[in-house]
Order: structure tokens, then sequence, then C-alpha cells
């Protein structure tokens, strides 16, 4: 089974505190996603990444940015924590494109971050 | 905007009955997923449609890919209490690296 663990379920921060959020998969996806979610919103992509040390911006990457040192690894990062990042953040991982099962996204059970 | 239009928002019904939930794009996409989502965790597959005016079933759900990859339906027949979730549909691109879901429907089923 695919497991996608994220290193916390439940974080509370301060407004302007740096926060690191972390995600780590056990199946060697090269393809690896953060979304936060929001209701009526839906998922909305900050960022992913489809090789180590590589990164693309998605639809709302303002306010963020992303570490991927090793394959297994994608952390996201609030330089300056803002109350309007208060979310549930849910990362990703999937195969590359031209491998069968490409189309699929696993997911961690997410972190539901709180900026005070 | 959204990419992908889910309707409807909210569905709150009662066991036994039968629902219909909708995605709609006036894009075209490789593949469509469905996931569920139950409160506190992350999204679960629970089928990819590929092929246009694919239909598949997995036990009481029936998720059917509409001819011109744009759009798809998810029907439960039969609702029970343990379908009670967040149902979510996500739109692949066509080369994988980006997925588009849609808002979500949030079900209820009493008992």
């Amino acid at each position: 089974d695919v497991k996608v663990t994220q290193s916390s379920r439940y974080l509370v921060k301060r407004t302007g505190e740096k926060v690191f959020l972390e995600c780590v998969q056990d199946m060697d996806h090269e393809n690896m996603f953060w979304y936060r979610q929001d209701p009526g919103l839906g998922l909305r992509l900050i960022y992913f990444s489809y090789d180590v040390k590589m990164k693309e911006k998605g639809d709302i990457p303002e306010g963020y940015s992303v570490s991927r040192e090793k394959k297994e690894r994608f952390s996201l990062i609030l330089e300056s924590a803002s109350t309007n990042q208060t979310s549930m953040y849910l990362c990703a991982s999937s195969l590359p494109p031209g491998t069968g099962g490409a189309d699929t996204q696993y997911f961690g059970p997410g972190t539901r971050l709180t900026v005070l | 905007t959204q990419l992908l239009e889910q309707s409807p928002q909210f569905l709150s019904i009662q066991e036994g009955e039968n629902l219909t939930v909708y995605c709609n794009s006036s894009s075209v996409f490789s593949s469509l997923q469905w996931y569920r989502q139950e409160p506190g965790e992350g999204p679960v597959l629970l089928v990819t449609v590929v092929t246009g005016g694919e239909v598949k079933k997995l036990k009481r759900l029936t998720f059917q890919f509409g001819d011109a990859r744009k759009d798809s339906s998810l029907h439960i027949t039969a609702a029970q209490p343990g379908d009670t979730g967040l149902y979510l549909c996500a739109g692949a691109s066509y080369n994988f690296n980006k997925f588009y879901f849609g808002s979500g429907t949030k079900l209820n089923v009493k008992p």
C-alpha cells in the first residue's frame, strides 16, 4: 500500500512565525504536490515537484516555498505565517507521466494549520 | 473560477435513496478521478475514468465519463450512511503534472 505521511495532523502557530510542513512518501514516486483545502474552494495547488530539487509553482504559490532535497520528502514552508494561511494542507504523490497509474494521486491525512 | 464545477454542493438524503453528482468543465482532460474524503482525512481515490463514454461500477457506485471527456457523473444506488463524505472530482492534465479539482459535493446520508 502506498503511504503518504505528514508530520503533524494539527498545528497552531502565531502570525509571523516560520512554519515547516513535512511530507514523506514510501512508493518512490517522482511527483509530489502540496495543496490547501478551504470550504467551498476545493483543493488548490500551491507547488509541485517532479524530481529532486525540481519545483514548479501551482495556482497559489504566494507566501509559500518548498524544498525537495530527497525523492521521498517534500516540505512546504510558510516564511512568515499569516492568518489567511489558516487552512487544511494536503500532500500528495504520484508516478510520472508515461507510467501506468500516473493519473492517480495518493494523499496524506492532511495538516490542519491555524495561524493566530 | 473553478476549472471543474461540481453540483450539487450539498446533498442530504435518506438511507436507500439514489443520487447523482455531476462534474462539468469546458476543458478536455486526459482522465478524470473521483475521490471520497472523510472529515479530518485526506481524499481517497475511488475510480479513474480514461476513455470518453466509459462507465465504471464499484458496487453501488456508477461512474461515467462524458463522450467529449469534459464531464463526469457519479451515481449512487440505495445510499447508506457509510457513503457520507465529501466527494471530489479531479481532472488530469495531459502531462499528468497537474490535477484540477472541483469544489466537492458534501453528502450526508441519514439512517
